[in-house]
C-alpha cells in the first residue's frame, strides 16, 4: 500500500500519560499535515511541514503537543500529560510539491480515560 | 484561506444526481476550490478541484460560477456508498498555505 500510513490506529491511555503517533506519508510528498477531529466536527488544523521545516502551528497545539519530521519523511505527534479533552481522531495528510490536494491516512483514534 | 459556507445536511434519492453547493464569495484569484468527502470512521478522501473551468473526473463534476463566488459538486448517480460528509475548501497551492476544513455537508443517500 503506497498511501499515507498512521500508527497506531487506536490508543487508549490514562490521563497524564504521554502518547506518540506516527505518520508515514506518500514517499514523494514533501508536505505533511496533522489534523484533529472530534465527533461531528470537520478536521481541525494542527500543524504542517514542508520537508523537515514546521511552517505553522495552530493555537490548538498547546505546549503539551509537539510534532517533528526529522528527515523530511515520517512525522511524529507527541502529546504529553494527556487530558480527557485530547480524546479525538488524529489525522495525517500529505501532498506533493506544487499540488494542492491532500491524501489522508485512516487516522489514529485516541481515548483518554 | 477563503471562508466557505455549505448547507449542514442534504438528502438525495439513490440513482439521482446529488448537487452539493458551496459559497466562497471571498475567494482570492490564486485559490482553487477543492472538494473532499469523509465516510464514517475513515480519513477524508480527495474528490476534485478546479480554478475557473468546470472539471470532471471519474468521481464527480465540479461546476464553478463565472464570478468564482460559488461552486457545485455533482455526483451524477448517487449510490448508498456516497453517504458521507462533503467538504468544500478554497485554498492556494503555495507551499505556505495551510488547508482549513469547515463542518461540511452531511449527504444522506436514501434508497
Amino acid at each position: 500500500d503506497t498511501g499515507v500510513s498512521q500508527n497506531p490506529r487506536h490508543k487508549i491511555t490514562k490521563r497524564g500519560q504521554n502518547v506518540t503517533f506516527r505518520c508515514d506519508p506518500i514517499s514523494e510528498h514533501n508536505r505533511l499535515y496533522w489534523y484533529r477531529q472530534t465527533l461531528g466536527q470537520g478536521p481541525e488544523f494542527l500543524t504542517y511541514f514542508q520537508n523537515e521545516a514546521q511552517l505553522e502551528k495552530s493555537r490548538l497545539l498547546s505546549d503539551r503537543f509537539s510534532a517533528e519530521r526529522p528527515k523530511g519523511s515520517f512525522s511524529t505527534l507527541e502529546i504529553q500529560r494527556t487530558e480527557q479533552g485530547d480524546s479525538a481522531m488524529y489525522l495525517c495528510a500529505s501532498s506533493g510539491q506544487g499540488a494542492g490536494e491532500l491524501f489522508f491516512g485512516e487516522g489514529s483514534r485516541l481515548t483518554v480515560l | 484561506d477563503a471562508k466557505t459556507t455549505q448547507p449542514t445536511s442534504m438528502d438525495c434519492a439513490e440513482g439521482r444526481a446529488a448537487n452539493l453547493p458551496c459559497n466562497h464569495s471571498t475567494i482570492s484569484g490564486n485559490e482553487y476550490v477543492y472538494w473532499y468527502r469523509q465516510i464514517h470512521s475513515q480519513g477524508p478522501q480527495y474528490i476534485i478541484h478546479g480554478l475557473k473551468n468546470n472539471e470532471t473526473n471519474e468521481m464527480a463534476s465540479l461546476i464553478i460560477t463565472e464570478d468564482r463566488k460559488s461552486s457545485t459538486l455533482i455526483l451524477p448517480h448517487a449510490t448508498l456508498r456516497d453517504t458521507a460528509v462533503y467538504y468544500c475548501i478554497a485554498s492556494a497551492k503555495t507551499s505556505y498555505d495551510k488547508v482549513i476544513f469547515g463542518p461540511g455537508t452531511s449527504l444522506s443517500v436514501i434508497p
